[in-house]
């Protein structure tokens, strides 16, 4: 099994859909990423997390330690949006451990 | 946060030959990363760039195919040697900052012919 799974591994969607990616892990771990990768390659770090919730623009991201899951939400979905979503694990010092990303595809 | 510059954004380059890929911090960084991302796969990381000290590479990457510089806090490079086609990848550098997260560059998309 995976340290990490995330659901769904791809998800095509209208415009104006609201939008959620799961991710769960079966480790300690003192962070986890959520990050953004478009077609180019680069990648941005949307949101670093330990506990809660955290809100950017349309963006909301959630953590649940107990259960060991975690979300991420998009609000009012626009095609530049459309992009793969990576879940990534860091455990104490260590280095990131990723998800398998999830594709998502906003259509107008 | 940090922006990472990285360089070429992308390459085609023949069989046999050397690519040198740069990355340069605009912030200083004890550790900085080097990741590939093989077509439809997740990232794998290759090796962790400490300045002033050797690398230090993951299970199935050698220091003579990936030879890795870090000068100093703030630069790294990483080369991709005597390629073949199976080294076709994204390859992308990472650097951790204390409490804003991990932060990447912009990717080197390459083909090896």
């Amino acid at each position: 099994k995976n340290e990490v799974e995330q659901s769904p591994q791809n998800l095509t969607a209208q415009e104006g859909e609201f939008i959620t990616i799961n991710c769960s892990y079966s480790v300690g771990i003192s962070a986890l990423h959520w990050l953004q990768q478009h077609p180019g390659g680069g990648i941005v770090s949307l949101f670093m997390l330990s506990s809660g919730k955290k809100k950017h623009g349309r963006l909301i991201a959630t953590i649940n330690i107990q259960e060991k899951h975690s979300s991420l939400h998009i609000t009012a979905s626009h095609p530049r949006d459309s992009a793969v979503y990576i879940c990534a694990l860091r455990q104490g010092a260590q280095k990131l451990v990723f998800g398998q990303g999830t594709r998502l595809t906003i259509n107008p | 946060s940090a922006v990472i510059s990285q360089k070429p954004s992308r390459d085609i380059c023949q069989r046999g030959t050397s690519l040198t890929i740069q990355c340069q911090v605009d912030s200083q960084v004890t550790m900085m990363f080097w990741y590939r991302q093989q077509p439809g796969q997740s990232l794998t990381l290759i090796a962790t760039a400490n300045q002033g000290s050797e690398a230090t590479y993951e299970s199935g990457f050698v220091i003579d195919k990936f030879p890795i510089s870090r000068p100093n806090l703030t630069f790294s490079t990483l080369t991709v040697s005597n390629m073949s086609p199976e080294d076709s990848s994204i390859y992308l550098c990472s650097a951790d900052l204390a409490g804003a997260g991990a932060f990447f560059g912009q990717g080197t998309r390459l083909t090896v012919v």
